[in-house]
């Protein structure tokens, strides 16, 4: 079955340390972004992928790095330098265009203690 | 930049309608898009509107006013399971997908 899939689905880590959130799709899908969503909140974009090789900054990019080598994987890097990491993150994918529908993972929940 | 803003909540009873507001601010505007969220699960395609007018997907409706900036997600015959968050999103030509605030909708019994 065609997905996308996010690893793992809870997260803990120590203030300080980096720590990488995956995402791999088999939709054949060109276009890839990651989200970030605090509780109550709505979903904010960290960076996105228009195809390999590539990325853009999305409105909340300070603290995180993304990586486009293949296209059916796009892992984010929560650096050190964020400064509230903890949030539930969200990874998604679309065709390329202008009213194609974005398929979302579960979800990864990340805490620092 | 890009903004949207969406009512923080809403509320009705099993059986009514509701309508879920979205005013927007783009550079550049490429269609409306709604989504659903249940808590804890991922967000799921609702309806997309690219040019002005109402869009309806059996119970679920959506309309678009680029004019006025804004649009709307009508839900008929609620029921229980609507109970979720509700999500409007705009694209652009750069493949940029910007999401709204969100409107939590409760529906009772």
């Amino acid at each position: 079955d065609g997905g996308i899939t996010q690893s793992p689905k809870y997260l803990f880590r120590k203030e300080g340390q980096n720590v990488t959130l995956s995402c791999e799709q088999n939709l054949n899908h060109d276009a890839m972004y990651w989200y970030r969503q605090d509780p109550g909140q709505g979903l904010r974009l960290i960076y996105y992928s228009q195809i390999v090789n590539d990325f853009q900054k999305g409105d909340i990019a300070e603290g995180y790095s993304v990586s486009r080598e293949k296209k059916e994987s796009f892992p984010l890097t929560v650096t050190s330098a964020q400064k509230n990491p903890t949030a539930f993150y969200l990874c998604a994918s679309r065709i390329r265009g202008l009213n194609t529908e974005a398929f979302f993972g579960q979800g990864t929940r990340l805490t620092v203690v | 930049g890009q903004s949207l803003e969406q009512p923080s909540e809403v509320t009705a009873v099993e059986g009514a309608i509701v309508q879920i507001n979205c005013t927007y601010q783009t550079s550049g505007f490429y269609g409306l898009s709604w989504y659903q969220q249940h808590d804890g699960g991922a967000p799921t395609f609702l309806s997309y509107n690219g040019l002005d007018g109402l869009e309806e997907t059996g119970r679920f409706s959506s309309f678009l006013s680029r004019s006025d900036s804004y649009g709307y997600l009508l839900l008929q015959e609620l029921q229980m399971k609507d109970s979720a968050s509700y999500f409007c999103a705009v694209g652009s030509s750069t493949d940029k997908l910007i999401f709204g605030t969100g409107t939590r909708l409760q529906v009772f019994p």
